[in-house]
Order: structure tokens, then C-alpha cells, then sequence
């Protein structure tokens, strides 16, 4: 069954970058009939959704941090990916990679990571 | 783009049914029949419940259903059992957007 795995670091310095990949196992990143997503949940609170991307490269972003997201898409790898610019301490949060259906449901979570910005 | 509007808590004993609400605008719940809801479990990742407002996937108890009335969606659970003790989050499309509420979290009594 398809599964998808966070990876990246679990700190980063604040001013800087925040990179995480989903790799995507038992199935097609290339599949015409879903989209991939990120989203996070900081410590105690709710989710807040980042961003998505089509296997085509067309990305969708939450308006209040597309300044600082990137979001791009490996085809080849199944990997999906994930930039968040200068990073502060209040984008310390669990991040989520998930798969999202074509009418904006997330079906299949990976266990998320958590990434802590701090000097 | 602002969260949905999800109470804080709610409560029920087992057996009993409980409804949380889900209030959008006709930017996003009200305008569109993609609502979703998720069921979180401390620690654990999001679990897809209702998808479409009114649909479930294969293996969830059809103890959940949800609705919609106008920029207002809704979960019920019937039938309450203490392993739905959990967060429940709100989900909804919203133009090339996705937009969440803030989350509600169920005590079974």
C-alpha cells in the first residue's frame, strides 16, 4: 500500500532555510488523479495547511507564508520536497507530507517530523 | 484566508451521539461540497474520516457521517465508544486553496 516517509533536519538555526522530503513508496508520484501536499501542526495546536503540488510541477501555497515556500516535485525519485525561507522560531512544528485527492482530501499521511528552530 | 470556526471541546458518554461544527464563508465551506474531516490521536498522525462532506472511506465505522448547511459543516458520531476520544479537525476547500479549522477535542465521558 502507498506509504510516504518525512525526511530532513529536526533543527534549524532561525534565519535560515528549512528543507524536508517526502518519499513516496508503493505507488505513483505521477498519478493524474492526486496532488501532494505539506502541513503542520506546532506543539499544542491545530494543523495549518503549506502548500501543494501536481506530479506536473503546478503548485498551490497558504497565501500567508507563500513569501517563504517553495515546494517542488522529483518525479523520478517519487519525491516530493518542501523550502521554507527564513525561519523563525514560530515554525517550530510537527510537518506532515501527505496525499491529496482531487476534490482536497488528505488520504494518506506520512508520521510527520518534527522540526525545531532554535540557535 | 482565516481558519474555520470549530469549538474548542465537546463531550458525550459512551453510547451517546455528539456534532461538531465546522463555520466558513462562501469562500470555502459554503461554496464548494469538498469538506473533510480528520481524527487525531495524540502523537499520532491525522486520520482521514469524511471526505466530501458526506463520504467515508473504506474502513471507517459508519458510526461517523457528516453534513452540510450552507457556510456550516457538521460530524456526527453516534454511538460513542471511548477510542474516538480524540481531535477532530475541519478541512475544506477553498479556490486553488485548502484551509483547516482549528480543531475540536472530544471527551467520552
Amino acid at each position: 500500500q502507498l506509504q510516504l516517509q518525512e525526511s530532513g533536519p529536526g533543527l534549524v538555526k532561525p534565519s535560515e532555510t528549512l528543507s524536508l522530503t517526502c518519499t513516496v513508496s508503493g505507488g505513483s508520484i505521477s498519478s493524474s488523479s492526486y496532488y501532494w501536499g505539506w502541513i503542520r501542526q506546532p506543539p499544542g495546536k491545530g494543523l495549518e495547511w503549506i502548500g501543494s503540488i501536481y506530479y506536473s510541477g503546478s503548485t498551490y501555497y497558504n497565501p500567508s507564508l507563500k513569501s517563504r515556500v517553495t515546494i517542488s516535485v522529483d518525479t523520478s525519485k517519487n519525491q516530493f520536497s518542501l523550502k521554507l525561507s527564513s525561519v523563525t522560531a514560530a515554525d517550530t512544528a510537527v510537518y506532515y507530507c501527505a496525499r491529496l485527492g482531487l476534490t482536497a482530501a488528505f488520504d494518506i499521511w506520512g508520521q510527520g517530523t518534527m522540526v525545531t528552530v532554535s540557535s | 484566508q482565516s481558519a474555520l470556526t470549530q469549538p474548542r471541546s465537546v463531550s458525550g458518554s459512551p453510547g451517546q451521539s455528539v456534532t461538531i461544527s465546522c463555520t466558513g464563508t462562501s469562500s470555502d465551506v459554503g461554496g464548494y461540497n469538498y469538506v473533510s474531516w480528520y481524527q487525531q490521536h495524540p502523537g499520532k498522525a491525522p486520520k482521514l474520516m469524511i471526505y466530501d462532506v458526506s463520504k467515508r472511506p473504506s474502513g471507517v465505522p459508519d458510526r461517523f457521517s457528516g453534513s452540510k448547511s450552507g457556510n456550516t459543516a457538521s460530524l456526527t458520531i453516534s454511538g460513542l465508544q471511548a477510542e474516538d476520544e480524540a481531535d477532530y479537525y475541519c478541512c475544506s476547500y477553498a479556490g486553488s486553496h485548502v484551509v483547516f479549522g482549528g480543531g475540536t477535542k472530544l471527551t467520552v465521558l
